[in-house]
């Protein structure tokens, strides 16, 4: 069975400063997709990561895939509070569902 | 820009009352899914659904649970005999084939009581 697991579960970061959230997954895959969900709100596509080394930077964030580690990264720069939220990495072995890891809730102080 | 839209966006349920969850998938999509989001936690797979026939549930997914595509449009979410621990946040998403970004609808919230 696909486990996904991210890392920090929680975190608080001061506005301006660089942290990475960790997303492991247990089964061969190269597919994997981030997502930012805000309190009560729907999940919202970030990045789509479809081959190993495949990097992605939207804004402050930037992600990574690494398939042979079966790791991907999701680097923030320079926080700013509006990117305060949930966090979720999901990982596709082609059995066509997305299986979603723990989640990071991030919390950017000003 | 297209959406998956859902409906309604919050229901309060008896316990053992039947609820039918509504969506309406983007319409080029080609694969449909149920997920659910029990307050704080993860998002859990509960079905996915492809040519008009379900290709994988989760154990979640036991018979009080149903789909449905009764006309090309909408896709139902059916719990026949709601139970307190089916509260929850249930996000209907589509995508156009595996391998591309779902994407999610805003959610209905299912309050059993």
């Amino acid at each position: 069975e696909l486990k996904v697991e991210q890392n920090p579960l929680f975190l608080s970061m001061q506005e301006g400063k660089n942290y990475t959230i960790y997303c492991n997954y247990s089964t061969t895959s190269d597919r994997l997709y981030w997502y930012r969900q805000d309190p009560g709100k729907s999940l919202e596509s970030l990045f789509v990561l479809l081959s190993n080394g495949a990097v992605k930077q939207e804004g402050r964030l930037m992600a990574s895939l690494d398939t042979k580690a079966r790791l991907s990264t999701l680097h923030i720069t320079a926080a700013v509070h509006d990117l305060s939220a949930t966090y979720f990495c999901a990982v596709d072995i082609g059995n066509e569902k997305l299986t979603f890891g723990t989640g990071t809730r991030l919390t950017i102080i000003p | 820009e297209p959406e998956v839209t859902q409906t309604p966006s919050h229901q309060v349920t008896q316990m053992g009352q039947e609820v039918i969850l509504r969506c309406v998938p983007i319409s080029n999509h080609l694969y449909f899914y149920w997920y659910r989001q029990i307050l704080g936690q993860k998002v859990e797979f509960l079905v996915s659904f492809y040519n008009n026939e379900i290709s994988e549930k989760s154990e979640i997914f036991d018979d009080q649970f149903s789909v449905e595509r009764p006309d090309g449009s909408n896709f139902t979410l059916k719990i026949r005999s709601t139970k307190l621990e089916d509260s929850a946040m249930y996000f209907c998403a589509s995508r156009y084939r595996a391998g591309t970004e779902a994407f999610f609808g805003q959610g209905t919230r299912l309050t059993v009581v």
